[in-house]
């Protein structure tokens, strides 16, 4: 069982806009603005998406936003294209020399 | 353009040392950053190994902490992973990643090397 608790799958139409929660505790996610968030087509390298909750690597579009309340942190993407179709995933800094990952929610573009 | 390329055996035998590398180019790991190792088990999420920078400093997931080894390459142009008295859990594919330690995010990562822990 991962650390963080992220949806299995979330979908949206093209032109939607599809959030995808990853919950943590107080330990990690609610303790650290130290979220970062990863898309990853399979066969391939995973990307960066966010780093520190809410902010983009050059080259991210900004259609794609994050942001935290309390112990779980957020990832929307506006705008759905076919190409977001992905596996995403959260990471938090947990203390203590610390890292967790959540388990990963497959988006649909429907 | 930061590259990184994981390599070693596909299949290791239960209890014995799995033993990876990874082949960094168009950056230097000794002017900085950490670099670190990263698993995902079949239809599971990931899981952060642990980490190094340029120095030698390491840094492991307290999980897997008593059974791991990172070490970078003298040439500074490599870093490798030894899993030590593996089971069929530590099946999954392991990823390379440059570290940004502090905010804790991996900026560019490998393709993935599969490891099968089977007799």
């Amino acid at each position: 069982q991962s650390a963080l608790t992220q949806p299995p799958s979330a979908s949206g139409s093209p032109g939607q806009s599809v959030t995808i929660s990853c919950t943590g505790t107080s330990s990690d996610v609610g303790a650290y603005n130290y979220v970062s968030w990863y898309q990853h087509h399979p066969g391939k390298a995973p990307k960066l998406m966010i780093y520190e909750v809410s902010k983009r690597p050059s080259g991210v579009p900004d259609r794609f936003s994050g942001s935290k309340s309390g112990n779980t942190a957020s990832l929307t993407v506006s705008g759905l294209q076919a190409e977001d179709e992905a596996d995403y995933y959260c990471s938090s800094f947990a203390g203590s020399n610390n890292l967790v990952f959540g388990g990963g929610t497959k988006l649909t573009v429907l | 353009q930061v590259q990184l390329q994981e390599s070693g055996p596909g299949l290791v035998k239960p209890s014995e040392t799995l033993s990876l590398t990874c082949a960094v180019s168009g950056y230097s790991i000794s002017r900085g950053y950490y670099w670190g190792w990263i698993r995902q088990p079949p239809g599971k999420g990931l899981e952060w190994i642990g980490s190094i920078d340029h120095s030698g400093n390491t840094y492991y997931n307290p999980s897997l902490k008593s059974r791991v080894t990172i070490s970078v390459g003298t040439s500074k142009i490599q870093f490798s992973l030894k899993l030590s008295s593996v089971t069929a859990a530590d099946t999954a594919l392991y990823y390379c990643a440059r570290h940004f330690r502090g905010p804790d995010y991996f900026d560019y990562w490998g393709q993935g090397t599969l490891v099968t822990v089977s007799s």
